[in-house]
């Protein structure tokens, strides 16, 4: 089976933009969930979404959305960005994502400048 | 609120000697907990990961760790250490959610060098 993969690779924004990422999950899993990894905050839940729904979120502000579709690919999406924002995203896919082992993907290196 | 320690930061090892990376998790329940690897620039790679039974679990790559509860501990161990080894190692604990998910919180990862 094809990984978890994520695009774009690596991107470069602005202050004040908007941005879009892609993750396609494993073949047959059906949880999405977002991680973001900085130096200084290490990895942290982002959100995690199952059958198109969110059904959990972690600790960031309402910029941080995301989405899923019915083929259980995800996009998520940060709006108005801050220089903070610059970070690795991965994206990780389960089956069920209950106590499933997640699978993560290569990851967007997001730059904001 | 679930935690993972990992308190060494960066370890140093010589090729062909053995390798232990310490982890410690807060978790009320029974944890399910994960050795994740990673390169520069990649994502996560799973190396092995305990969810119940034999305390002791064996992964990819000769990685292996031993879970005891008496010590909230979930260390991982190499018996011998190849140069290909080098990246950071992190330790999570998985947490079962209300709305039905699980999230991993992570370690702050350990960074593995090692010397030829």
């Amino acid at each position: 089976k094809a990984g978890v993969t994520q695009t774009p690779r690596y991107l470069i924004k602005t202050r004040g933009q908007q941005v879009t990422l892609s993750c396609s999950p494993i073949s047959g899993h059906r949880s999405v969930s977002w991680y973001q990894q900085t130096p200084g905050q290490g990895l942290q839940f982002l959100f995690e979404y199952f059958s198109e729904t969110q059904r959990n979120k972690g600790n960031f502000p309402g910029r941080f959305s995301g989405r899923q579709f019915s083929n259980s690919r995800s996009e998520m999406n940060v709006s108005t960005l801050e220089l903070g924002d610059s970070a690795l995203y991965l994206c990780a896919s389960s089956s069920r994502g209950s106590s499933d082992t997640q699978y993560f993907g290569p990851g967007t290196r997001l730059t904001v400048l | 609120a679930q935690s993972v320690t990992q308190p060494d930061i960066h370890i140093t090892v010589s090729e062909g000697a053995s390798l232990e990376l310490r982890c410690n998790y807060s978790y009320g329940a029974t944890p399910y907990l994960f050795w994740y690897v990673q390169s520069p620039g990649q994502g996560l790679q799973l190396l092995l990961k305990y969810f119940s039974g034999d305390t002791l679990v064996q992964g990819i790559k000769g990685f292996e760790a031993e879970f005891k509860r008496s010590q909230s501990s979930f260390n991982l161990r190499k018996p011998s250490v190849h140069w290909s080894d080098a990246a950071e190692y992190f330790c999570a604990v998985g947490t079962l959610l209300t709305g039905g998910g699980n999230k991993l919180t992570f370690g702050t990862g350990t960074q593995l060098k090692v010397e030829l």
